[in-house]
């Protein structure tokens, strides 16, 4: 069975710095990896999408990696700002798991001014 | 609408109740899901569509959950006797197409859910 697992829970930063989230998953065999944003009462935002064959993908001052034998993402906000503030999941699709994502529970960032 | 839709927005049931909630999709999305989140927790998947075929309701945590979507595009997410452990957020998404490994407009489109309380 997949396990997504995501490193850290929480994140409290300062405006303006550079971080990383981590996330790792058990079963290599993927199809892809997303990256969610979701804010408090609202639904996810996916943010970037990462093909098994690739190797990262970016937008804006977000870049994504994805290293699938290894089993690891990570997503690099840099410059954060205050509006960055939120949770962050990671979700990957599984070549045995249909149609279903497997997400982690989350890294909670604060971007503080 | 621009985006997918899901009312209602909170529901308060008492034990036993049962409820139905409900997802409009993005206009021509094929694909539509269903998925369980518990606070604090990343969602957990519950049940997939591909325009009004159930291809997936693997996810479903008991008898007592039903859905449908009976013409290819409002979807209804049925808890009959609910019990308390059903509190959690229900969110629906959709995306244009399900694809294979290449597919390159499988992003999902997330709702912003309904909360659902059991008392």
């Amino acid at each position: 069975k997949q396990e997504v697992t995501q490193i850290p829970a929480a994140l409290s930063v300062p405006e303006g710095e550079n971080l990383v989230l981590n996330c790792s998953f058990t079963d290599s065999a993927i199809y892809n990896l997303q990256w969610f944003r979701q804010d408090p009462g609202k639904g996810l935002t996916s943010l970037l999408l990462i093909q098994s064959s690739q190797r990262e993908q970016t937008s804006g001052r977000l870049n994504a990696s994805l290293d699938k034998s290894s089993g690891r993402s990570t997503l690099y906000i840099a410059a954060s700002q205050p509006g960055d503030s939120a949770t962050y999941l990671c979700a990957v699709r599984g070549e045995t798991s249909g149609s279903r994502l497997t997400f982690g529970e989350g890294t909670q960032l604060t971007v503080n001014p | 609408g621009a985006g997918v839709s899901q009312s209602p927005r909170y529901k308060v049931a008492k034990r036993g109740q049962d409820v139905a909630l409900r997802c409009d999709p993005i206009s021509g999305h094929v694909s539509l899901f269903w998925y369980q989140q518990a606070l604090g927790q990343g969602p957990e998947f519950l049940t997939y569509f591909q325009n009004e075929a159930q291809l997936d309701k693997s996810g479903l945590p008991s008898d007592r959950f039903f859905a449908e979507r009976p013409e290819g595009s409002v979807s209804t997410l049925k808890i009959q006797r609910t019990q308390q452990e059903d509190s959690a957020v229900y969110l629906c998404a959709s995306s244009l197409v399900l694809g294979g490994p290449m597919a390159t407009n499988e992003k999902l489109f997330f709702g912003s859910g309904t909360q659902l309380s059991v008392l």
